[in-house]
């Protein structure tokens, strides 16, 4: 049972680089979120996908894309990486609008970056 | 806004001792209040949530939380720590739109 995948697991790059990490989900779910965790700084949601088709800004967009490829997909873009994007990433996803709601956010294990 | 605070960066007790991490939440309305857990290199696993009724809940792993409205509290307790048991914690508010709001999370470290 895959959960959330993300994919690269550690990545480096310079200052000015491109790159895109993946998330994919295989449980169905209509929301998917990307995070970032920082020391003494907790996770800072980043983007969200409340359903397939839609995105939205989270607390720290600047410097970031996404996609929401379709159901099971949610991309993350940095356009042209800077030192302060150094952190790990996570993606989750959920099932919103459920009655009761769950509520509960599943977790990929975190994709490391480095920009120098 | 929403928000959560942990007011505890770091916290060492114990194998065999109690154990409780504060967590305090600013929302309007009444929240739905989780409790988290991350081991090292690993991403986040729900230990126990709260979204209405008894305010007394129970989670996985011995864990138990208590939500208290006057305080804005949703401190997190287990009655005898295991070495297991470190981690970072995160405490989070649930926000429209289905995110999560976190607190800046508590390290947990266990002495033998």
């Amino acid at each position: 049972n895959a959960g959330v995948t993300q994919t690269p697991k550690f990545q480096v790059l310079k200052t000015g680089q491109s790159m895109t990490l993946q998330c994919a989900q295989d449980m169905n779910h209509n929301s998917m979120y990307w995070y970032r965790q920082d020391p003494g700084m907790g996770l800072r949601l980043i983007y969200y996908s409340a359903s397939e088709g839609t995105t939205d800004k989270g607390e720290v967009p600047n410097g970031y894309n996404v996609s929401r490829l379709n159901k099971r997909e949610f991309s993350l873009r940095l356009e042209s990486a800077a030192p302060s994007q150094t952190s790990v990433y996570f993606c989750a996803s959920s099932q919103t609008g459920a009655r009761p709601p769950t509520g509960e956010l599943f977790f990929g294990e975190g994709s490391r970056l480095t920009v120098l | 806004a929403q928000s959560v605070t942990q007011p505890d960066i770091h916290i060492t007790v114990s194998e065999g001792a109690s154990l409780e991490l504060r967590c305090n939440y600013s929302y309007g309305a009444t929240p739905y209040l989780f409790w988290y857990v991350q081991s090292p290199g690993q991403g986040l696993q729900l230990l126990l949530k709260y979204f209405s009724g008894d305010t007394l809940v129970q989670g996985i792993k011995g864990f138990e939380a208590e939500f208290k409205r006057s305080q804005s509290s949703f401190n997190l307790r287990k009655p005898s720590v295991h070495w297991s048991d470190a981690a970072e914690y995160f405490c989070a508010v649930g926000a429209r739109g289905g995110k999560l709001i976190f607190g800046q999370g508590t390290e947990l470290s266990v002495k033998p």
